[in-house]
């Protein structure tokens, strides 16, 4: 059965920073790999998606990469900013089956 | 914004009632997915249809029905609804680049079983 964690569960950090989240996942026969932002009440938007035969995407200040053989992806977000505060979840699509698996997310909180 | 619409984005019901969620999506995609999030479970799939009529289960479709009798609507039917039932559901839509099928997802309906 598949597995995504998210670790750490929050993360707080001045403005400015560049940070890293971590996503892992047990079975590494995924077809895809998304990152996702979810603000207080709201749905889910989609930042970057990653095909399994992909190591990174990129959107703006925003880089994702994907070790599938180790089972990782990481969202690097660069010169972070207040706006970006907000939760970030890692899904990963199984092969041969439409359902994404969600870690539990990572509460993201940039302090001005 | 992916073109994705549900309704009611708030109901409170009491247990033991029918209740029905709508999704509405204008993009033309093929799959659409229900899903609910819960504290400590994060988002976990309920149902989801890869076309008109086609629906299959997913990992907590316990209580749950589904209809989808045009492309762009997706119901959900709580039977009897529970209070384990209380949740933020949201709708989900996928398949119109079909290489990807990068899921894009509705504002969400809290939903409150008294």
């Amino acid at each position: 059965k598949q597995e995504v964690t998210q670790i750490p569960a929050a993360l707080s950090v001045p403005e400015g920073e560049n940070l890293v989240l971590n996503c892992s996942f047990t079975d590494s026969a995924i077809y895809n790999l998304q990152w996702f932002r979810q603000d207080p009440g709201k749905g889910l938007t989609s930042l970057l998606l990653i095909q399994s035969s992909q190591r990174e995407q990129t959107s703006g200040r925003l880089n994702a990469s994907l070790d599938k053989s180790s089972g990782r992806s990481t969202l690097y977000i660069a010169a972070s900013q207040p706006g970006d505060s907000a939760t970030y979840l890692c899904a990963v699509r199984i092969q041969g089956a439409q359902k994404l698996v969600f870690g539990q997310g990572t509460r993201l909180t940039i302090n001005p | 914004d992916a073109g994705i619409t549900q309704s009611p984005r708030h109901k409170v019901t009491e247990t033991g009632t029918p209740v029905t969620l709508r999704c509405h999506q204008t993009e033309n995609h093929r799959y659409m997915y229900w899903y609910r999030q819960d504290p400590g479970h994060g988002l976990r799939l309920i149902h989801y249809s890869y076309g008109v009529k086609d629906t299959d289960k997913g990992e907590v479709s316990d209580g749950y029905s589904v209809s989808r009798s045009k492309t762009e609507d997706f119901l959900l039917t709580l039977e009897s609804a529970t209070s384990s039932q209380t949740s933020v559901y949201f709708c989900a839509i996928s398949g119109r680049v079909s290489v990807t099928n990068e899921q894009f997802f509705g504002p969400g309906t809290r939903l409150t079983v008294l």
